[in-house]
């Protein structure tokens, strides 16, 4: 059965900082995707990574897979207050013949002033 | 464009209840699947509908089961309510072959069970 992982569970980073955020799967998959979690709310789709190599980039994130290794990164760059959040990471080990996606366990994020 | 969306946003039942939630696909979706989030874990998919037939199903008893009507809206029933199956309940929608653009959730139905 696929497992998906994330790590850390829990991360408290101070603005201004640097940090990744690790997502590694048990099975062989070329789709990956992230997506963000406020308290309460819905998922709001970040990244969907299709192939090995694969870097997308918006604002201060920025996503990459690395298929061979079974592992994807969500980057964090100079973090501030409003990316403080529950991001989840989820694999397609369909490759996209189903719409089936496991999700990670989740990492929160509290960004400190 | 409208995007998806599920009812009621929140529910109170009790144990041994049964439980109807609704899901509206984003417009020009046609598949649906369902995804229950417990409090602190992340979503665990139920099952998956196209074309008005289970498609796929996750590890969850036939206490659960579904529905698709002809215009792609869904409906998740689950029977004799436990305790456990207190959770976020949210669907998503995709278009069959176009998974390139991810998955579309909507905002969820928060389910009590008392």
């Amino acid at each position: 059965e696929l497992k998906v992982e994330q790590n850390p569970l829990f991360l408290s980073m101070q603005e201004g900082k640097n940090y990744t955020i690790y997502c590694n799967y048990s099975t062989t998959s070329d789709r990956l995707y992230w997506y963000r979690q406020d308290p309460g709310k819905s998922l709001e789709s970040l990244f969907v990574l299709l192939s090995n190599g694969a870097v997308k980039q918006e604002g201060r994130l920025m996503a990459s897979l690395d298929t061979k290794a079974r592992l994807s990164t969500l980057h964090i760059t100079a973090a501030v207050h409003d990316l403080s959040a529950t991001y989840f990471c989820a694999v397609d080990p369909s490759g996209g013949a189903t719409n089936k996606l496991i999700f990670g366990t989740g990492t929160l994020l509290a960004v400190q002033p | 464009d409208a995007g998806v969306t599920q009812s009621p946003t929140h529910l109170i039942k009790t144990r041994g209840q049964q439980v109807t939630l609704r899901c509206s696909p984003k417009s020009g979706h046609d598949t649906v699947s369902w995804y229950q989030q417990a409090l602190g874990q992340g979503p665990q998919f139920i099952f998956q509908y196209y074309e008005e037939e289970e498609r796929q199903r996750g590890n969850f008893p036939d206490r659960f089961s579904g529905h698709q009507f002809p215009n792609y809206s869904s409906e998740l029933n689950v029977n004799a309510l436990l305790l456990g199956d207190s959770a976020l309940y949210l669907c998503a929608s995709s278009l069959t072959g176009r998974t390139n653009y991810g998955y579309t959730f909507g905002s969820g139905t928060r389910l009590t069970v008392v």
